[in-house]
């Protein structure tokens, strides 16, 4: 199997601090992960690609200085809410596709984290 | 700009019965389309995932359609169980991208 690890599952911060979320590849090597951001009873909308070594690339709308991204291994990628603010309060979603050793056009998601800001 | 519309919005049937749930995208140069499961408050679980050149892909009670010259998609989930309430999203691949683009999702409820 493909696991992603998302961590934490779950946090509430007060408004202005910064949250890190983790995604990691468990059993795969991932050159590229994706981060994904979900409103209440909306669809997942991408918010930027994740390369392993390389900067992120992000959606148009999305605030690249406010959701920095980090992938610095081919198993660990993190999306950090800078400044939250209740707007920010979210579900937001990792996947990541095999480097080698299965099928490459497949995204296997993590669980997700949700983010309440007070 | 690839769209994806799900409909129903929400779907809500007696146990036992068959289902359809319905995917259209708007352009069909795509890679692969992708059906997931979500339960509330989770995160996604991958069901079928038929590939451009496919036309259909069977797991279990599930299976999905792909006509991409029209631009649609078909969950058909046979002998639905409340254990199937959920909510369904489809999603496409567009060619040439990594990113997957997503329908909004049909909200389904399997009463006993």
């Amino acid at each position: 199997g493909a696991v992603v690890s998302q961590h934490p599952s779950r946090v509430i911060c007060k408004s202005g601090t910064s949250v890190k979320i983790e995604c990691r590849s468990l059993d795969f090597q991932a050159t590229t992960m994706f981060w994904y951001r979900q409103f209440p009873k909306q669809s997942l909308m991408l918010m930027a690609t994740s390369n392993e070594g390389s900067k992120a690339t992000y959606e148009q709308g999305v605030e690249k200085d406010k959701f920095l991204i980090n992938h610095a291994s081919l198993t660990l990628s993190t999306l950090t809410v800078t400044s939250a603010h209740p707007e920010d309060s979210s579900f937001y979603i990792c996947s990541a596709t095999r480097t080698s050793g299965g099928p490459k056009n497949i995204q296997y998601f993590g669980a997700g984290t949700r983010l309440s800001v007070l | 700009k690839q769209e994806v519309t799900q409909i129903p919005a929400a779907l809500s049937v007696p146990e036992g019965e068959n289902l359809v749930l319905n995917c259209s995208f708007t352009d069909s140069a795509i890679y692969n389309l992708q059906w997931f499961r979500q339960d509330p408050g989770k995160g996604l679980t991958s069901l079928l995932l038929i590939q451009s050149s496919q036309r259909e892909q069977t797991s279990g009670r599930l299976n999905a359609s792909l006509d991409k010259s029209s631009g649609r998609s078909t969950l058909y989930i046979a002998a639905s169980q409340p254990g199937d309430s959920a909510t369904y999203l489809c999603a496409v691949r567009p060619g040439g991208a990594q990113k997957l683009v997503f329908g909004q999702g049909t909200r389904l409820t399997i009463n006993p």
